[in-house]
């Protein structure tokens, strides 16, 4: 049962163009909404987060953004840049736990 | 500053061998968790200790998974008498705090893959 759902399992964008990475969660209960990056061989990086009570966070190139009535969340990187091909995973903070998706391989094309 | 240490990097275990993972967390932190990844998968919760406690084991196997996370030394995550479907990526993360009301975050550690042949 995945509470939180990425459907994309990958994405091409082509440098300094924007990069929109989706996100559906089922559970109304979360508090937070994460998302980390990831690249091959290493940890998880966390990148940016929203409270539930917010719908928008921005932090340089990265802004989140949270649509309650939809449970539904995207992450924008403007402009992407090569160092931004990773697998970038949603996650959602419920008590002491953080749920993940499945992850999104974004790669930059130059 | 260290990170997050997970030794080791790499681990193969034949069928019916034990392995242990262990984890150190970033200086300071006093909260850990472990995470599984599976091939093509996201990461699922396994546990979640502070120091000489487990607060919430709900995402561990029954039988064969334990976590300890001792007043000394670095926390570990043993899996008795391994099997296939055991290979995987197992991260830990740290944090100073609990989640809730977080303003703080988890941070992880680059992972012990595990393979079983």
């Amino acid at each position: 049962d995945q509470q939180v759902k990425q459907n994309s399992p990958s994405l091409s964008v082509q440098e300094g163009r924007i990069s929109i990475l989706n996100c559906d969660y089922t559970n109304s209960m979360f508090d937070y909404f994460l998302w980390y990056k990831k690249y091959p061989a290493e940890g998880p990086t966390f990148l940016i987060s929203i409270s539930s009570i917010k719908d928008k966070n921005e932090d340089g190139r990265f802004t989140v953004f949270l649509n309650k009535s939809a449970k539904h969340l995207s992450l924008h990187i403007v402009p992407s840049q090569p160092g931004d091909s990773a697998v970038y995973f949603c996650a959602a903070s419920l008590d002491d736990k953080i749920i993940f998706g499945k992850g999104t391989r974004l790669h930059i094309l130059p | 500053n260290a990170g997050v240490m997970q030794n080791p990097r790499h681990l193969v275990r034949r069928r019916g061998q034990e392995a242990r993972l262990r984890c150190s967390p970033m200086k300071g932190h006093s909260h850990v968790y472990w995470y599984r990844q599976l091939p093509e998968e996201g990461l699922k919760f396994m546990v979640y200790l502070q120091k000489e406690n487990i607060i919430d084991e709900s995402g561990m196997p029954k039988e064969r998974f334990s976590a300890e996370f001792p007043k000394e030394g670095p926390s570990i995550l043993r899996i008795q008498q391994v099997v296939r479907g055991d290979s995987a990526a197992y991260f830990c993360a740290s944090s100073s705090a609990r989640l809730s009301g977080i303003t703080d975050t988890q941070y992880f550690g680059p992972g012990t893959r595990l393979t079983v042949l």
